[in-house]
């Protein structure tokens, strides 16, 4: 069975400081792994995906992540916060592509 | 607009009332999803179609909830006799066949059951 696993339902940085959000993952095969953003009411947006390529991977808006099979992780990260990325981050792993498994999601609040 | 769509955007109904969601995928794309999100948790998987074929449903997806996606293109997902913990966001994705693809989803479907 997949899972993820979304430490911090919550996390607060100040504007321009470093962004980490953290996802756990489970798979007994090799995952594809994604980090979607949501905003209020509205659907999710694809930040970036891992598909057993390149194991650091760049998305949109200054986000990355790092897939280490050691450790079963995938976080988010971001070296400058902005105000515009106060949103709920979903990571998310599917294995052969079907259905996906969201983690809980975490709400990243940017203080200027 | 090449993105998908979903309608309504809200829905308020009485307990007890029939509802019918309508999903409609990008164009290319011939898998759709249907998934369910309640206030503070992750999307869950409802439901699938590849083309027209239903392929895989949830344990969610009670009796009382019925997915359609006739000749593979559009969907609607009804719910009959609605509960008030059928109250959620309801999401719509679609995605080209292949492993890597992620998901685009639309805006969803907020139902209030009242």
């Amino acid at each position: 069975a997949q899972s993820v696993t979304q430490l911090g339902s919550h996390v607060s940085v100040s504007e321009g400081a470093l962004v980490l959000l953290r996802c756990n993952y489970s798979s007994s095969v090799p995952p594809y792994l994604f980090w979607y953003v949501q905003y209020p009411n509205q659907g999710l947006q694809l930040l970036l995906k891992y598909t057993s390529a390149a194991t650091l991977v760049k998305g949109i808006n200054g986000f990355e992540a790092e897939f280490k099979k050691s450790e079963t992780s995938f976080h988010l990260t971001k070296p400058s916060a902005h105000m515009s990325d106060a949103a709920e981050y979903f990571c998310a792993v599917s294995v052969a592509g079907n259905q996906f498994y969201f983690g809980t999601g975490t709400s990243l609040t940017v203080i200027p | 607009d090449t993105g998908v769509s979903q309608n309504p955007r809200h829905k308020i109904t009485k307990r007890g009332q029939n509802v019918t969601f309508r999903c409609d995928p990008i164009s290319e794309h011939n898998r759709l999803y249907w998934y369910r999100q309640t206030l503070g948790q992750g999307p869950e998987f409802l439901t699938y179609f590849q083309n027209e074929a239903q392929l895989e449903k949830s344990r969610l997806l009670s009796d009382r909830f019925s997915a359609e996606r006739p000749k593979g293109s559009f969907s609607t997902l009804e719910i009959q006799r609605t509960e008030q913990g059928d109250s959620a966001m309801y999401l719509c994705a679609s995605r080209d066949t292949g492993g890597g693809s992620g998901y685009t989803f639309g805006s969803g479907t907020r139902l209030t059951v009242v």
